[in-house]
């Protein structure tokens, strides 16, 4: 499986604020997702990052709240932006991967906690 | 109806027993079905994958599926207290997403 890590690891901001959060990995992968977990809940898709191409994001978030980069195959970053408390989650970067019978799999991140004053 | 389901527990076992969860989804064109492990503050860890109708063992933990049924399972033999955790079931559309849709968790508690 893929190495995955995200920076930071956990921060506290202002309202009104952005942060951009860093997902690296350390072999090629073409697909990259971004997840939301709001505490005590499941995983909820932000979007799909493929490289070369604009960002897919799923209903409910938009690419001016949560602007991604995907400049090569190892990388990307979500940006949240203009933050408010309700944004305080855990933000979860993913990576496919593929590999014996039957298809692809996918492979997390630590995980970013953001915490919104 | 959630595309996902799953009972969110607590489940509580005795250590040693065997742990049974249980998830159902909607989408009848799902091809690939998963389970994670997610322990307290950390990220989901994939414990198994399955594709194919039937039972996939790995160790003390097996996947069935049962796609006429729309149902994925997962046993945990020989329970143990560190197995206590939040299982998230995931399934993958294969209609050209390649995203997974989760189910909410069940809680899994392992009494020594």
């Amino acid at each position: 499986s893929a190495v995955i890590s995200q920076k930071p690891s956990r921060d506290i901001c202002q309202r009104g604020t952005s942060l951009t959060i860093q997902c690296q990995v350390d072999s090629q992968v073409t697909m990259m997702f971004w997840y939301r977990q709001q505490p005590g809940q499941s995983l909820t898709l932000i979007a799909t990052a493929n490289q070369g191409s604009e960002a897919t994001y799923e209903s409910g978030f938009v690419i001016d709240k949560f602007p991604i980069s995907r400049p090569n195959l190892t990388f990307s970053t979500l940006t949240v932006s203009n933050m408010s408390p309700e944004d305080s989650s855990i933000y979860l970067c993913s990576v496919e991967s593929f590999g014996g019978r039957g298809g692809s799999t996918q492979y997390f991140g630590p995980g970013t906690r953001l915490t919104v004053l | 109806q959630k595309e996902v389901e799953q009972n969110s527990g607590p489940l509580s076992v005795p250590e040693g027993a065997i742990a049974s969860l249980n998830c159902t989804y909607s989408d009848r064109g799902s091809q690939s079905f998963f389970w994670y492990r997610q322990y307290s503050g950390k990220s989901p860890e994939l414990i198994m994958s399955i594709y194919s109708n039937g039972d996939k063992e790995d160790g003390r933990f097996t996947a069935q599926l049962n796609k006429a049924s729309q149902y994925v399972s997962l046993l945990i033999r020989d329970s143990q207290p560190s197995d206590s955790a939040t299982y998230l079931c995931a399934v993958n559309t294969g209609t050209g997403r390649r995203a997974l849709t989760f189910g909410s968790g069940t809680r899994l508690q392992v009494q020594p």
